[in-house]
């Protein structure tokens, strides 16, 4: 099956500074999402972006699919960002099938 | 409000029991998903469905069972043929299967 690897793997960060996450995927997928988990375990989606570039306030993600990667950038960080990052991959053979990373865990301190 | 919904949210099982996990769904969508989640690592696909009367296995799907005889509907029967069932349980729904999954607040199972 399709692999997923993220990273960096866990990240700490000082209020106010800016990220990238980086997911890279083995092969051509239609769908791409990124996901928020926050301590309590509740997953929200942040972008539904299978190619191209999106932007939702202090987020912003590309994905390149032809290079097989997408990049989450956080601007500003606050410490509310904190918790789990995933990306999710959906295989251009098998829409339903999804594949998660093993998630960034990004920690903000104030 | 419209959203999904998940219960219990804590549920034991002693062993050689099933037990079986709600998620409802008010949002009129079509797909629907059932996740394992273990300490530290990402989501991993149970079972999926596409449309009412209708599933596929995901990756781990020895030990459970679903149905889907309700479009609003997706529950997840753990058996006691599943030997680890310790774990965090997330059901999610999309419009369709290429579209925007969204996640309900998961079920934690611990065994006995």
């Amino acid at each position: 099956g399709i692999q997923v690897e993220q990273s960096p793997p866990d990240l700490i960060l000082q209020e106010g500074a800016n990220s990238t996450l980086r997911c890279n995927f083995s092969d051509s997928v239609n769908n791409l999402q990124w996901f928020h988990q926050n301590p309590w375990g509740q997953l929200i989606n942040l972008f539904y972006i299978p190619s191209g570039t999106k932007q939702n306030g202090r987020l912003s993600a590309t994905t390149v699919a032809t290079e097989r990667y997408s990049l989450l950038y956080i601007s500003s960080s606050q410490t509310t960002d904190s918790g789990v990052y995933f990306c999710a991959v959906f295989p251009s053979t098998n829409a339903g099938k999804s594949t998660f990373g093993d998630g960034t865990t990004l920690t903000v301190k104030p | 409000d419209g959203g999904i919904t998940q219960s219990p949210k804590y549920l034991f099982r002693k062993e050689g029991q099933n037990v079986t996990l709600s998620c409802e769904q008010n949002l009129n969508h079509d797909a629907m998903y059932w996740y394992r989640q273990d300490p530290g690592q990402g989501l991993r696909l149970i079972y999926y469905s596409q449309i009412v009367n209708d599933f596929q296995k995901g990756d781990i799907a020895e030990g459970y069972s679903v149905s889907r005889e309700k479009k609003e509907s997706f529950p997840l029967t753990v058996t006691s043929a599943q030997k680890n069932p310790t774990a965090f349980y997330l059901c999610a729904s999309s419009r369709g299967l290429e579209e925007t999954q969204y996640f309900g607040p998961g079920t934690r199972l611990l065994v006995l």
